[in-house]
């Protein structure tokens, strides 16, 4: 099982762009890896999901290096709406292993 | 497109009691996964349905339940339920199944207090 690592907090402010590393070093050949956002009180949101070099969608970035033990999520220009609990999951292609929510990374944007 | 519903939102019980919470995907997906949040554990996976079969179970006892409807409706089950289960249960559905993707829709959840 893929265990994945993130800071616990960061701090940013608005206009800035925001990156959020993954550790995830027993990461399998064919795991793909998923960004999710959450807001207080709500269910999580899908951001991005990728599986090897760099994903761009019209919210953030999402960069795996060739050795795919970590990946980098990146937020262009915060806003203060961004504030939220971002989760990196790591998720195998035969969908039979558990899925795991790491701890998440509380972000905290400030004007 | 209506997102996920779940219901009740809000329900207190009593330890020993049971409960059903209710999950309706979005229209055509046919992947419902359910989810246990709490302060303490977070996010952790509770299993996932497909096509009304079980495809996967998360690390809880055989007090979690679920059962999938030929319509995609879910529903999950807590039998003589704990303090520890005072939690937020959210499903999440999806077009694929999981392992082919990632990319579920979470619903609002529903917020159990087990006093």
């Amino acid at each position: 099982l893929a265990k994945t690592t993130q800071p616990i907090s960061m701090d940013s402010y608005e206009g800035q762009e925001v990156n959020i590393t993954c550790s995830h070093n027993n990461i399998a050949t064919n795991d793909y890896i998923t960004w999710y956002q959450q807001f207080p009180s709500q269910g999580p949101r899908f951001i991005i999901q990728g599986y090897k070099t760099k994903v761009t969608n019209e919210v953030a970035s999402l960069f795996i290096p060739a050795d795919r033990k970590s990946s980098t999520l990146s937020l262009p220009r915060v806003s203060l709406s961004d504030t939220a609990v971002y989760y990196c999951l790591v998720g195998d292609s035969t969908g039979r292993r558990a899925l795991t929510f790491g701890s998440g990374t509380r972000l905290q944007v400030q004007p | 497109k209506a997102g996920v519903t779940q219901t009740p939102r809000y329900l207190i019980k009593t330890r020993g009691q049971q409960v059903t919470l209710s999950c309706s995907p979005i229209s055509g997906h046919r992947s419902v996964s359910w989810y246990q949040q709490t302060p303490g554990q977070g996010l952790q996976f509770l299993f996932e349905y497909f096509s009304e079969t079980q495809r996967n179970k998360g690390n809880f006892p055989g007090r979690f339940s679920g059962r999938q409807f030929s319509n995609s409706r879910s529903e999950m089950n807590v039998s003589t339920l704990e303090l520890g289960d005072s939690a937020l249960y959210l499903c999440a559905s999806s077009l694929e199944p999981l392992g082919r993707a990632y990319e579920q829709y979470f619903g609002p959840g529903t917020r159990l207090t087990v006093t």
